[in-house]
């Protein structure tokens, strides 16, 4: 069946560290890709996506996420981590005659230490 | 335009009471998605309109719930004789068809079934 995994469901960096939240589709054709962040009691917000431009993408609030085909896998990264990163993320993908619909990861918390 | 309003933001029930939410999406789209979301997971597609018609309905929408969209405007979803297992933040969000840029997401409702 078509998934999306991410490893673990906690990771705990220090402020001005690296994130790196990790996640990988299954699928042979590359879906369209998703990060969303969501903060305590709030919607989803969305981070950035991958829809078969460019691998390396840029998203909002320093996030980048890369596309590499080869292992399946879009993880997302922040050079540095700032207290406000603290939420959960998602991974997503829209696979190809989905009729837009998303499926999700099962998330990742997030937090940040001073 | 406000994005996506998603009324009421709690809700508190009795087990065996029915419960509607409703959603507001950004006025010019024409597909609104459905998604439950509990605790420690991501989001899970429920169901999904194209204007009026209600396109898909996953597994999980058992018979005792139930989702319209009249005139293709906002959406209900309702929740007859609730469960325990109800409990969950239910999540709407809306977009253009074929556009993946547009998917904007609520800030949920939150189903307590006591």
């Amino acid at each position: 069946a078509q998934s999306v995994t991410q490893l673990g469901s906690h990771v705990s960096v220090s402020e001005g560290a690296l994130v790196l939240l990790r996640c990988n589709y299954s699928s042979s054709v590359p879906p369209y890709l998703f990060w969303y962040v969501q903060y305590p009691n709030q919607g989803l917000q969305l981070l950035l996506k991958y829809t078969s431009a460019a691998t390396l993408v840029k998203g909002i609030n320093g996030f980048e996420a890369e596309f590499k085909k080869s292992e399946t896998s879009f993880h997302l990264t922040k050079p540095s981590a700032h207290m406000s990163d603290a939420a959960e993320y998602f991974c997503a993908v829209i696979y190809p005659g989905a009729n837009s619909k998303l499926t999700f990861g099962k998330g990742i918390t997030l937090s940040v230490r001073p | 335009d406000t994005g996506v309003s998603q009324n009421p933001r709690h809700k508190i029930t009795k087990r065996g009471q029915n419960v509607t939410f409703r959603c507001d999406p950004i006025s010019e789209h024409n597909r609104l998605y459905w998604y439950r979301q509990t605790l420690g997971q991501g989001p899970e597609f429920l169901t999904y309109f194209q204007n009026e018609a209600q396109l898909e309905k996953s597994r999980l929408l058992s018979d005792r719930f139930s989702a319209e969209r009249p005139k293709g405007s906002f959406s209900t979803l309702e929740i007859q004789r609730t469960e325990q297992g109800d409990s969950a933040m239910y999540l709407c969000a809306s977009s253009l068809v074929g556009e993946l840029y547009g998917y904007t997401f609520g800030s949920g409702t939150r189903l307590t079934v006591v």
